[in-house]
């Protein structure tokens, strides 16, 4: 099982419509979960941050997180054709290395395509 | 303020090679990571460094290496270059308080694009 799985897409949405992309994790021990978009030959840009249970609403843009469903997704309200990207979820477990450091492993999913079409 | 810049933008190399890329963080992010992204393999860590140590190494063979200096900035070398290293190397940035945090988000470069010929 992948550490972070997300919906396999490509999802394809009309104007105006809500996108719903999920994710889940298996470390039960994740601690941080984040939302990157992409676009085409680009580099990821942080869309949103969630720590805690319960929904984080930014914008047109709402995440939601259920540790004990080990779930995030993000919503994008009234999503337009410029919200056509690739969208990635990742999540960060703690970890210690052998000098005894902590520092958190970031994991991404493979990344779910959304089409926003007119 | 200015976010993180990577050089060089493209570069070609032939197999056998070797190639250094760099990248200057934020101004006051002290942690660098490294990752690798290919269409197949989707976003790879490479390693993390804070404070000129590496604090965690993805799994990669030892021909990627890497280093930070001082004023944070970072530099990633790959030796002995393959047709598989032909890939988007991409650098990101976080501001952690302190050497044990880690719960901050990325802010990633352009990145560099690498072929391998």
């Amino acid at each position: 099982q992948k550490e972070v799985e997300q919906n396999s897409g490509p999802l394809s949405v009309p104007e105006g419509a809500i996108a719903s992309l999920n994710c889940t994790y298996s470390d039960r021990v994740s601690q941080s979960f984040f939302w990157y978009r992409q676009y085409s030959g680009k580099s990821p840009e942080l869309i949103m941050s969630i720590y805690s249970n319960g929904d984080k609403e930014d914008g047109r843009f709402t995440a939601q997180l259920n540790k004990a469903s080990q779930y995030v997704s993000l919503l994008i309200r009234d999503s337009q054709p410029s919200d056509s990207a690739t969208y990635l979820c990742a999540a960060t477990s703690p970890g210690r290395n052998a000098g005894g450091t902590s520092y958190g492993k970031l994991t991404f999913g493979q990344g779910t395509i959304l089409t926003v079409h007119p | 303020k200015a976010g993180v810049t990577q050089t060089p933008r493209y570069l070609i190399k032939t197999r056998g090679q070797q190639v250094t890329l760099s990248c200057s963080p934020i101004s006051g992010h002290r942690s660098v990571s490294w990752y690798q992204q290919t269409p197949g393999q989707g976003l790879q860590f490479l390693f993390e460094y804070f404070s000129e140590t590496q604090r965690n190494k993805g799994n990669f063979p030892g021909r990627f290496s890497g280093r930070q200096f001082s004023n944070s900035r970072s530099e990633m070398n790959v030796s002995t270059l393959e047709l598989g290293d032909s890939a988007l190397y991409l650098c990101a940035s976080s501001f952690y308080a302190s050497r044990d945090s880690y719960n901050s988000p990325l802010h990633f470069g352009n990145g560099t694009r690498l072929t391998v010929t």
